[in-house]
């Protein structure tokens, strides 16, 4: 069975522009959530969906949003963007069997 | 809110020798403790998880026993191989779908040989 799958694996973007980066889950896995990995901050959460619908949300402004497909895939976008979103953003995916999140290998966003 | 501590690194240990990286949480309820490991590079892999107090979570020679009493989820392998080296993340999961991740800081381990 694949993994998670995240693209693009490395982003270089300039303040103020947005970006929106891809996740596609492990097939079956309904539930996508996203986190952001700094060296400052460590790991942090950002949401969660299931079934297209936000069902949990971390504190991150308003900047950072997401969305999720009728096949599970998943997107988050961050507009406006600032030096401080520089990070790998993580994707992880679950069942509803165990809930165990499988992660995929991140997408490193770098803003200068 | 809740929270996970992990002890600081880096660890730094020889070829086979006896890891413990210790880890406790602050947490409402009974979580769910989990291990994950990250290689350069890489994402973040489910090492191993326990549901309730006193589970003994187990995988590739690492184990940690959920201990309510003392709020602690602490990782250990009686021999650990250069392979190991890595950043290991205690994490507890929160919310209402139990999906909502809470990690510690991480702790960096270098085996030499």
């Amino acid at each position: 069975k694949a993994g998670v799958t995240q693209t693009p694996r490395y982003l270089i973007k300039t303040r103020g522009q947005q970006v929106t980066l891809s996740c596609s889950p492990i097939s079956g896995h309904r539930s996508v959530s996203w986190y952001q990995q700094t060296p400052g901050q460590g790991l942090q959460f950002l949401f969660e969906y299931f079934s297209e619908t936000q069902r949990n949300k971390g504190n991150f402004p308003g900047r950072f949003s997401g969305r999720q497909f009728s096949n599970s895939r998943s997107e988050m976008n961050v507009s406006t963007l600032e030096l401080g979103d520089s990070a790998l953003y993580l994707c992880a995916s679950s069942s509803l069997v165990n809930y165990e999140q499988y992660f995929g290998p991140g997408t490193r966003l770098t803003v200068t | 809110g809740n929270s996970v501590t992990q002890m600081e690194g880096p660890v730094t240990l020889s070829e086979e020798a006896f890891l413990t990286i210790n880890c406790t949480y602050t947490a409402t309820g009974y979580p769910s403790l989990f291990w994950y490991v990250q290689y350069p590079g890489e994402g973040l892999q489910l090492l191993l998880k326990a549901t309730k107090a006193d589970d003994k979570g187990s995988n590739k020679g690492f184990e940690a026993t959920y201990r309510k009493e003392t709020t602690s989820f602490h990782l250990e392998k009686g021999s650990v191989q250069v392979s190991d080296s890595a950043v290991y993340f205690c994490a507890l999961s929160e919310g209402e779908y139990g999906n909502k991740l809470v990690f510690g800081a991480g702790t960096i381990l270098r085996v030499k040989s």
